[in-house]
């Protein structure tokens, strides 16, 4: 594919209701990211895989978010009975690796998420 | 925890300026270190990525360089034109055991005035 893809590219929900965020890495590419942005906090990291590894999920924010992914290519992240402070964008990225050198990451356009 | 700043916050130049971005970390146990540039409304698209073995990296008109010692970048643009107008972002990526995400930097805001 050209490059990672991500849908729906907005999603408005009401307060309590369960989200679904998709991610389609570029072909190859055995790490996946994803990341939050928001006005107040900037940019952060939320979970990271790969392979076939157990993720990283060290950037979590709370237990009502949850990410897996499929096959090592497409991966889905939830958010369970969303908050408004869910409000944000979700970026995902992906990269390569070359031995044990972690190359760059290259991101999606996102998915702008705003809970009413 | 790894901090990441970035002066200015924001910056307005004239077209055909040369100019320089700050990035500074708190730690400087890196794997790599990247630039980004963010248009309105959209992803980010990845400018140059140094290694923690790597002093500089140039593609066209703009050039990275890392310090790691002293936990500090500079994203340096030449002949800047109005399409360089987006902000700028800086991110490391931690070493050691276990691996992560980047850690961002606010952002530069760059305007270039025609």
């Amino acid at each position: 594919g050209a490059g990672v893809s991500q849908s729906p590219s907005n999603k408005v929900t009401e307060k309590g209701k369960d989200v679904e965020l998709r991610c389609d890495p570029i072909s190859g590419h055995t790490a996946l990211y994803w990341y939050r942005q928001s006005l107040g906090q900037g940019l952060e990291f939320l979970i990271y895989f790969q392979g076939n590894s157990a993720p990283d999920k060290s950037g979590l924010p709370s237990d009502r978010f949850s990410a897996e992914r499929t096959g090592g290519s497409v991966s889905t992240l939830t958010i369970q009975r969303t908050q408004q402070e869910d409000s944000a964008v979700y970026l995902c990225a992906s990269s390569s690796r070359t031995g044990s050198s972690y190359n760059e990451q290259f991101f999606g356009p996102g998915t702008r998420l705003t809970v009413l | 925890k790894q901090e990441v700043t970035q002066i200015p916050a924001a910056l307005s130049v004239p077209e055909g300026e040369n100019l320089v971005l700050n990035c500074s970390f708190t730690d400087s146990a890196i794997y790599n270190l990247q630039w980004f540039r963010q248009d309105p409304g959209k992803g980010l698209t990845s400018l140059l990525l140094i290694q923690s073995s790597q002093r500089e990296q140039t593609s066209g008109r703009l050039n990275a360089s890392l310090d790691k010692s002293s936990g500090r970048s500079t994203l340096y643009i030449a002949a800047s034109q109005p399409g360089d107008s987006a902000t700028y972002l800086c991110a490391v990526r931690r070493s050691g055991g276990g691996a992560d995400g980047l850690t961002f930097g606010k952002g530069t805001h760059l305007i270039i005035q025609p």
